[in-house]
């Protein structure tokens, strides 16, 4: 199984700021990662498809990059609503696997 | 706009058997590979299975936590997808979510509980 080792697990931000998180994969994934978004006590949302691509409706601030094994999420001029825990996902290989999550709290 | 809709969970005890029900609107249900994923504080996202389209003799894949005892199935006629589920383990608690291939849209879950 690919296993995917998202940091960090939690990050205390501010409106504004720029955040990154990573996801390491532990084998190669050619792109093939997704980047979920969850809010509390909400289902999940689809931020970013196949490394860079944005959903459909997904603010331009979210931007995805990354190849190889290792991939970032970064979210520019955090807005309130982006306060939520953020999970990558790969679709490589089966079993399809998913990072530990990565939680946003406001500081 | 997209939506889909779980049904089916609840409080069933170890060995039982359940049935999930995911209805999907919004797209050609037809077009699309669905999956089941599963939540738990334990294991966090575990991806449980997928099936594929009609094109592809509904090829089915399964996490192997669940083969053999899981098993998923779909209805284009209905735009629904199917999460049969027999001999459940504790460890199958959790909440458990239709996604559409790709993940980008996720149903609101249905939470399934195993105990006695």
């Amino acid at each position: 199984d690919i296993l995917m080792t998202q940091s960090p697990s939690s990050m205390s931000v501010s409106l504004g700021d720029t955040v990154s998180i990573t996801c390491h994969a532990s084998q190669g994934i050619s792109s093939n990662i997704g980047w979920l978004q969850q809010k509390p006590g909400k289902s999940f949302k689809g931020l970013i498809y196949h490394g860079t691509n944005l959903e459909d409706g997904v603010p331009s601030r979210f931007s995805g990059s990354g190849s190889g094994a290792d991939y970032s999420l970064t979210i520019s001029s955090l807005e309130s609503e982006d306060f939520a825990d953020y999970y990558c996902v790969q679709y490589a290989q089966f079993p399809r696997t998913f990072g530990g999550g990565t939680k946003l709290e406001i500081k | 706009e997209v939506k889909l809709e779980e049904s089916g969970g609840g409080l069933v005890q170890p060995g039982g058997s359940m049935k999930l029900s995911c209805v999907a609107s919004g797209f050609t249900f037809s077009n699309y590979w669905m999956n089941w994923v599963r939540q738990s504080p334990e294991k966090g996202l575990e991806w449980v299975a997928e099936i594929r389209l009609k094109s592809n003799n509904y090829a089915t894949h399964y996490a192997e936590s669940v083969k053999g005892r899981f098993t998923i199935s779909r209805d284009d006629s209905k735009s629904s997808v199917y999460l049969q589920m027999n001999n459940l383990r504790a460890e199958d608690t959790g909440i458990y979510y239709c996604t559409r291939d790709g993940y980008d849209y996720w149903g609101q879950g249905t939470t399934l509980t195993v105990s006695s």
